[in-house]
C-alpha cells in the first residue's frame, strides 16, 4: 500500500525557520514525482513545488519561488518543505502528494496534512 | 497564472446528476489533456477521482466521469448520493514552467 506520512503540526513565531517532512512507503521512491500543496483555512488548493527524488529535479510555483525550498533524502524515502523565515501568512495546512512518473500534473495519493501555525 | 474558474457551489437531490465546470485558458485546460479532479471531505486530505480528463483511478465509482471541451473541463456525478457531499477541485497541467494550476473549488450539497 502506498503511504505518505507527514510530520506533526508545528507552531512557530514569525521569522523562525521550519522544515516539515513527508516519508513515503509502498513503492519505488525514486520513480515518482512528489509535490507539496497548500490549503489556507477555508480556502482552496495551491500547488507549491514538486521534486523528482531520482535526481532531485525540482519545479516551483511562481507564487512560491524564493519563499520555500523543497528537498529530498533518498536514504530515508523522505521529502521536505522548508522555510527560512516564516510569516503569519504561511499559516495553513500543507499536504504532500505523489505525482506520476512523468510530472503530468495529477497527485495520488496524498499525505494526511501538516498544520502550520505562525503567530507571535 | 490565474486559478481555474469553478462555481462556488452546486446542489442536487439524491438520484439526480450534476455537472461541475472548470474553465481555464488555452495555456492550460485547452492545451493539454491533463485535467484532474479531487474530492475533499471536511478535515480530510483530497482524493484523486479523475485524471487525464476522463480516466478513473482504481476503486473510484463509475458514477464519476470527466470530459473537456475547449478551455472548459467538466466533472459529472450521476445518481447522486448523500455521501457525495464534499468539496471538488479541478487541476490542469499548465506547461513545464507553471506546472499545474488548481480551480477554486466547488462545494457540492446533496
Amino acid at each position: 500500500e502506498v503511504q505518505l506520512m507527514q510530520s506533526g503540526a508545528a507552531v512557530k513565531k514569525p521569522g523562525e525557520s521550519l522544515k516539515i517532512s513527508c516519508q513515503v512507503s509502498g513503492y519505488s521512491f525514486t520513480s515518482y514525482w512528489i509535490g507539496w500543496v497548500r490549503q489556507m483555512p477555508g480556502k482552496g488548493l495551491e500547488w507549491m513545488a514538486i521534486i523528482y527524488p531520482y535526481d532531485s529535479d525540482t519545479k516551483y510555483s511562481p507564487s512560491f519561488q524564493g519563499q520555500i525550498t523543497i528537498s529530498v533524502d533518498k536514504s530515508i524515502n523522505t521529502v521536505y518543505l522548508q522555510w527560512s523565515s516564516l510569516k503569519a501568512s504561511d499559516s495553513g495546512m500543507y499536504y504532500c502528494a505523489r505525482g506520476d512518473t512523468a510530472a503530468r500534473g495529477w497527485f495520488d495519493p496524498w499525505g494526511q496534512g501538516t498544520l502550520v501555525t505562525v503567530s507571535s | 497564472q490565474s486559478a481555474l474558474t469553478q462555481p462556488a457551489s452546486v446542489s442536487g437531490s439524491p438520484g439526480q446528476s450534476i455537472t461541475i465546470s472548470c474553465t481555464g485558458t488555452s495555456s492550460d485546460v485547452g492545451s493539454y489533456g491533463l485535467v484532474s479532479w479531487y474530492q475533499q471531505f471536511p478535515g480530510n486530505a483530497p482524493k484523486l477521482i479523475i485524471y487525464d480528463v476522463s480516466k478513473r483511478p482504481s476503486g473510484v465509482s463509475t458514477r464519476f466521469s470527466g470530459s473537456r471541451t475547449g478551455n472548459t473541463a467538466s466533472l459529472t456525478i450521476s445518481r447522486l448520493q448523500a455521501e457525495d457531499e464534499a468539496d471538488y477541485y479541478c487541476c490542469s497541467y499548465a506547461g513545464s514552467t507553471v506546472f499545474v494550476v488548481f480551480g477554486g473549488g466547488t462545494k457540492l450539497t446533496v
